[in-house]
C-alpha cells in the first residue's frame, strides 16, 4: 500500500536556511494533508494541515504547499533551527474520523 | 494543554500470552484510533471507534485484536496471543469534529516486545 510516498529518507540543511519535504499521493479521495513531527520513543506531533480545497496553508514557520494535479505536496520549514531535527511525516485522509495514511517519513537533520 | 496519554510505556510478554494497552483519549474527542510502527517501518493504521464501535479496521487488526470503551475515559486495544511479529510500539489517537485541520492527537505510545 503504497497511497502516501516520501521518497527522501533524509535531509540535512544549515540552521537558518530552508528545509523543503516533499511528499506524493496516489489516492485522488484524500481530502486533507498533514504533516507530523515525531522524536525517538515519542507519539507523532501534528504539525500543520491542509485541506484539497486549498493549495497553500501557513503557520508560523512552517508552510504546506499542495500541488493536486500533481499529487504532490511540500513542507517549507523557514527558518529552520537545530531542534527542527526530527522524523517528519506527511499523511492523508478524507473526511473526519477517518484513517491516516502516513508516509515512510523522512529524516530531518538541522546543523548549527 | 490536554493530551492523550498511554500505559504501560514499555510491556514486555511472552509468545502467547494476551497483553491489554491502555489509553486515556483527550476528554471531548469523539473519535479513536490505534496504530503500530514496527522498527524501521511507517505508522500503520490498526482500527478505529466511534459512537461505542468500530468504524474501520485494517487486514492486520484480525481476530486475535479486540479494542474497548470500558468507561467514559479509557480505550483499550488488547491482542489475545501475542506473536513474534506483534512486537512494535502501538500508538493511541484520538480527534473531534470542528477544527478544520482534521488533526489526530497522538499519545506517547507503548512498546511492546514479545519474547
Amino acid at each position: 500500500d503504497q497511497q502516501v510516498k516520501q521518497n527522501s529518507p533524509s535531509l540535512s540543511v544549515q540552521e537558518g536556511r530552508i528545509s523543503i519535504l516533499n511528499c506524493d499521493y496516489t489516492n485522488s479521495m484524500f481530502d486533507y494533508f498533514l504533516w507530523y513531527k515525531k522524536y525517538p520513543a515519542e507519539g507523532p506531533t501534528f504539525l500543520i494541515s491542509i485541506s484539497s480545497i486549498k493549495d497553500k496553508n501557513e503557520d508560523g514557520r512552517f508552510t504546506v504547499f499542495l500541488n493536486k494535479s500533481a499529487k504532490h505536496l511540500s513542507l517549507h520549514i523557514v527558518p529552520s533551527q537545530p531542534g527542527d531535527s526530527a522524523v517528519y511525516f506527511c499523511a492523508a485522509s478524507w473526511g473526519y474520523g477517518n484513517k491516516l495514511v502516513f508516509g515512510a517519513g523522512t529524516i530531518l537533520r538541522v546543523k548549527s | 494543554e490536554p493530551e492523550v496519554t498511554q500505559t504501560p510505556s514499555h510491556q514486555v510478554t511472552q509468545m502467547g500470552q494476551e497483553v491489554i494497552l491502555r489509553c486515556v483519549p483527550i476528554s471531548n474527542h469523539l473519535y479513536f484510533y490505534w496504530y503500530r510502527q514496527i522498527l524501521g517501518q511507517k505508522v500503520e493504521f490498526l482500527v478505529s471507534f466511534y459512537n461505542n464501535e468500530i468504524s474501520e479496521k485494517s487486514e492486520i487488526f484480525d481476530d486475535q485484536f479486540s479494542v474497548e470503551r470500558p468507561d467514559g475515559s479509557n480505550f483499550t486495544l488488547k491482542i489475545r496471543s501475542t506473536k513474534l511479529e506483534d512486537s512494535a510500539m502501538y500508538f493511541c489517537a484520538s480527534s473531534d469534529e470542528g477544527t478544520g485541520r482534521n488533526e489526530q492527537f497522538f499519545g506517547p505510545g507503548t512498546r511492546l516486545t514479545v519474547l
